[in-house]
């Protein structure tokens, strides 16, 4: 089955203690980018990756981290958490066709994160 | 002003009532529209894109007008399942991100 997998799917956490949400996707798709969701703000893109060892930031990078060392992960590493990093979060996947982003992106079931 | 606006909602309606959404973009170099639909705490998935001439996909018609930048969609017949959020999104311009409004609830009662 086609899916994009996040663990873990809930954690709560203490402020400065690092954490890595992972991201797995199994269509062999070369885009994947990491949202996070807030109340009345909607999804917004914090970093994406073109294909491996390629990643580039989003709308809002501040305290995130990320890696594309293969095609199909793409974790996302919260160095020193916050408390306004508590958020829902998205990890999406996608095709490329000529260099563009394909119209559908593929999201995981979403990470839950609270940072005490 | 946000790149994609959106009436948040709620929008109450009965079951088998016609609804409809509007959306407006700021970036007229916008390329790609799409609607995704996001059900209470889950990830948002592709309900369908919205090309230049307008589109329909049983129940759902959607509409672009890019002198206006403005996106809709119309929900005909409408479901209890039909409830969600619904998810206006523009791909544009240069980049390849994809740009979310932040949604409009749709609860249809029974």
């Amino acid at each position: 089955e086609a899916q994009v997998t996040q663990n873990p799917r809930y954690l709560i956490t203490v402020t400065g203690k690092k954490l890595t949400v992972t991201c797995s996707q199994n269509m062999n798709h070369e885009y994947m980018s990491w949202y996070r969701q807030d109340p009345g703000l909607g999804l917004r893109q914090i970093y994406y990756s073109m294909n491996v060892e390629v990643t580039d930031k989003g709308d809002v990078p501040e305290g995130y981290k990320v890696s594309r060392k293969e095609k199909r992960n793409f974790p996302l590493i919260l160095e020193s958490p916050s408390p306004n990093q508590t958020s829902l979060y998205f990890c999406a996947s996608s095709r490329l066709a000529g260099g563009v982003v394909a119209e559908t992106q593929y999201f995981g079931p979403g990470t839950r994160l609270l940072v005490l | 002003r946000k790149e994609v606006e959106q009436d948040p909602g709620p929008f109450n309606v009965p079951e088998g009532a016609t609804v409809a959404f509007n959306c407006t973009y700021s970036n007229s170099a916008s390329q790609s529209f799409f609607w995704y639909r996001q059900d209470c705490r889950k990830e948002p998935k592709l309900l369908m894109s919205v090309y230049s001439s307008g589109n329909e996909d049983g129940r759902f018609t959607a509409q672009l007008n890019r002198a206006s930048q403005y996106i809709s969609l119309l929900i005909r017949d409408s479901k209890l399942s039909d409830s969600a959020t619904y998810l206006c999104v523009v791909k544009g311009g240069a980049t390849n991100k994809l740009i979310f409004g932040t949604g409009t609830l749709l609860a249809v009662q029974p």
